[in-house]
């Protein structure tokens, strides 16, 4: 089936730095690809929708200037989040279509669990 | 507004059978899908309906009724792993995924 891979795992910084996520679909080609956040206990809130080779659209109240997204391939998706602050701390997951219609599931990387100190 | 509404919490024995009921209020539908999550972990896509009536998948199986606006997954032979949170997502107009805070399955032995 279709697989989605998300690097790192898991990352803990200091505030004010800068951080970078990576996501790859690995056997299949995602012109889009969703990022979302989930703090504890909460359930998955879309921040914004990656699309290759434009900008992303993003959600309200997610700053674009803070969660700088970049979808340069079919394949990969980057979302860095800069001037980490220690409430950007929370769970991040990316997933992709695997197909192009809307009946095709969501396939979701493993998340990347970041703490900022 | 868009809605999904599901219950928070939910305990069940294992060996035994639970009905996650899931009711959504949307601008359009376009299928609806169920996802599992375990604790830290992302979600897995465990089914989808687009129409009426019940999907079986092994022990997992998903009901939708588009005239009530209702769907539930039901697990059979519960197992200590089935306890997750399983998370109800709607597909509305614009192929948008709307999801619902997502029920805690507890499973005790």
């Amino acid at each position: 089936g279709a697989v989605v891979s998300q690097h790192p795992s898991r990352v803990i910084c200091k505030s004010g730095t800068s951080v970078k996520i990576e996501c790859r679909s690995l056997d299949f080609q995602a012109t889009t690809m969703f990022w979302y956040r989930q703090f504890p206990k909460q359930s998955l809130m879309l921040m914004a929708t990656s699309n290759e080779g434009s900008k992303a659209t993003y959600e309200q109240g997610v700053e674009k200037d803070k969660f700088l997204i970049n979808h340069a391939s079919l394949t990969l998706s980057t979302l860095t989040v800069t001037s980490a602050h220690p409430e950007d701390s929370s769970f991040y997951i990316c997933s992709a279509r695997e197909g192009t219609g809307g009946s095709s599931p969501l396939h979701f990387g493993n998340g990347t669990r970041l703490t900022v100190t | 507004g868009q809605n999904i509404d599901q219950p928070t919490e939910m305990t069940a024995t294992e060996g035994a059978i639970v009905q996650i009921n899931c009711t959504y209020q949307t601008s359009g539908f376009n299928g609806l899908f169920w996802y599992q999550q375990h604790a830290g972990e992302a979600p897995t896509f465990l089914s989808y309906n687009v129409l009426d009536g019940l999907e079986e998948k092994g022990r997992f199986s998903s009901f939708l009724s588009r005239s009530k606006g209702y769907s539930y997954l039901l697990l059979k032979e519960l197992q200590m792993k089935d306890s997750a949170s399983y998370l109800c997502a709607v597909s509305d107009s614009n192929y948008q995924l709307i999801w619902g805070a997502g029920t805690k399955l507890i499973i005790k032995p």
